[in-house]
């Protein structure tokens, strides 16, 4: 069955540092793969997208780049901020009615 | 500024209580989604709707149910809350054909504690 991965946190980091967050996929085909982030006491936004193999998503100065051959979306960005603390999601569609299905989120705790 | 609105922030209701949470999205969207979020389980998905008066079950549906009679809005209902319904809820939205490129626009999240 369709499933996500996500590696567990929480992820801390000095601030300028270099982040990955690994996420990995099971699925039918190829579908569209999703990051969303949940800043502390708000709901989740969505933070980029990749809709088909080889694509890259990016906002913000986060990256993600969709690789059928390791069925990988991993988050990176080059130097974090403080305010990138927050929780990170990994998320793909499925089924019918567009249902998401979640990865249990990635706490970044990033330090001054 | 396109929007999912959820009526209250924080909620603190009693035991064996009916409790209904609120959901209003302004961006006509077909599909709307009830989750809870608890520490260790990611989101989980109580009940979802694709259209007006129609309603799926999600992954957790037991002791809740859902309503909606108007496109904009998805209700859910705790028939009798207990403690292990303490937990945050966010509602969500989508295209009906659009999520597989658009996604989801949430809520900012109801905090429920039954005590």
């Amino acid at each position: 069955g369709n499933s996500v991965t996500q590696m567990e946190g929480p992820v801390t980091l000095s601030e300028e540092a270099f982040l990955t967050i690994n996420c990995t996929y099971t699925a039918t085909g190829y579908p569209s793969l999703f990051w969303y982030v949940q800043y502390p006491g708000e709901g989740l936004q969505l933070l980029l997208k990749a809709t088909k193999a080889d694509d890259k998503g990016s906002n913000k100065g986060f990256e993600a780049t969709y690789r059928k051959e390791t069925t990988s979306f991993h988050l990176e960005k080059g130097s974090v901020q403080v305010s990138d603390s927050a929780v990170y999601f990994c998320a793909l569609p499925l089924g019918n009615f567009n249902k998401f299905y979640f990865g249990s989120g990635t706490k970044l705790n990033v330090k001054p | 500024d396109v929007k999912v609105t959820q009526s209250s922030r924080y909620l603190v209701k009693r035991t064996g209580e009916k409790v209904f949470l609120e959901c209003v999205q302004d961006m006509d969207h077909e599909n709307m989604f009830w989750y809870r979020q608890d520490p260790g389980l990611g989101l989980r998905l109580i009940y979802f709707s694709y259209d007006v008066k129609m309603k799926e079950k999600g992954d957790i549906p037991e002791g809740y149910s859902v309503s909606r009679e108007k496109k904009e809005r998805f209700s859910l209902i705790l028939e009798s809350a207990s403690t292990n319904q303490t937990s945050m809820y966010l509602c969500a939205s989508s295209l009906g054909g659009g999520v597989r490129v658009h996604g989801y626009t949430f809520g900012s999240g109801t905090r429920l504690t039954v005590v």
